[in-house]
């Protein structure tokens, strides 16, 4: 079953805390993605990653780094997270052309107290 | 950069009425478009994708054409359902580094 999944679905965290959330898929797709949804501004790309240590920063890199060690995980990684990185935070991925839809996970709710 | 511009919501219908979300775009490139849906406390889903200009997706009574010449790409439903309710993405994609670009959404809540 095609699947992207995301760890942990819902996360509490304080301010200055380090922040790691996992993306897993099961499809040997090339391409990975990490994307914030906020009220008002729809999807924003944090990351996109062609393969395995390709990265490539999206529109909103600042404040996250990535990590891509096996074709089938890719890492999202808050240093030090910060009130205004509270957010929805969704994976997707997909075979590598851009005109196959990338397949989303069910997203993890971050919260930044 | 890519960008993409839809309908403001929220957008609310009386069940068997018309939906139309309006979707235009910028790109340099030649895109794929894409309409996700997204239902409460899941990830967006795809809807239907066009990968060329002056075709028609559709899918679930949902349907929009790539209009190449007006940079647009409208969703259109003739009869809405309350099941219908949810919020609607127009997205495009380019070979300039497979990114996907969304709009920023239209919530859709349809009254029984």
């Amino acid at each position: 079953d095609m699947k992207v999944t995301q760890m942990p679905r819902y996360l509490i965290k304080r301010m200055g805390e380090n922040v790691l959330l996992e993306c897993g898929q099961d499809m040997s797709h090339e391409t990975m993605y990490w994307y914030r949804q906020d009220p008002g501004l729809g999807l924003q790309l944090i990351y996109i990653s062609y393969d395995v240590d390709s990265n490539s920063e999206g529109d909103i890199p600042k404040g996250y780094r990535v990590s891509r060690k096996k074709r089938e995980h890719f890492s999202l990684i808050l240093d030090s997270a910060k009130t205004n990185q509270t957010s929805v935070y969704f994976c997707a991925s997909s075979p590598g052309n851009n005109n196959q839809a990338p397949l989303f996970g069910e997203g993890t709710r971050l919260s930044v107290l | 950069g890519d960008s993409v511009t839809q309908t403001e919501g929220p957008v609310t219908l009386s069940e068997g009425t018309s939906l139309t979300v309006n979707c235009s775009y910028e790109t340099k490139q030649y895109p794929t478009l894409f309409w996700y849906v997204q239902y409460p406390g899941e990830g967006p889903q795809l809807l239907f994708k066009v990968p060329k200009a002056n075709e028609k997706g559709s899918n679930r009574g949902f349907e929009a054409t790539y209009n190449k010449e007006a940079t647009s790409f409208h969703l259109q439903k003739a009869s809405v359902q309350e099941s219908d309710s949810a919020v609607y993405y127009c997205a495009l994609s380019t070979l300039m580094g497979y990114k996907l670009t969304f709009g920023t959404g239209t919530s859709l809540l349809v009254d029984p």
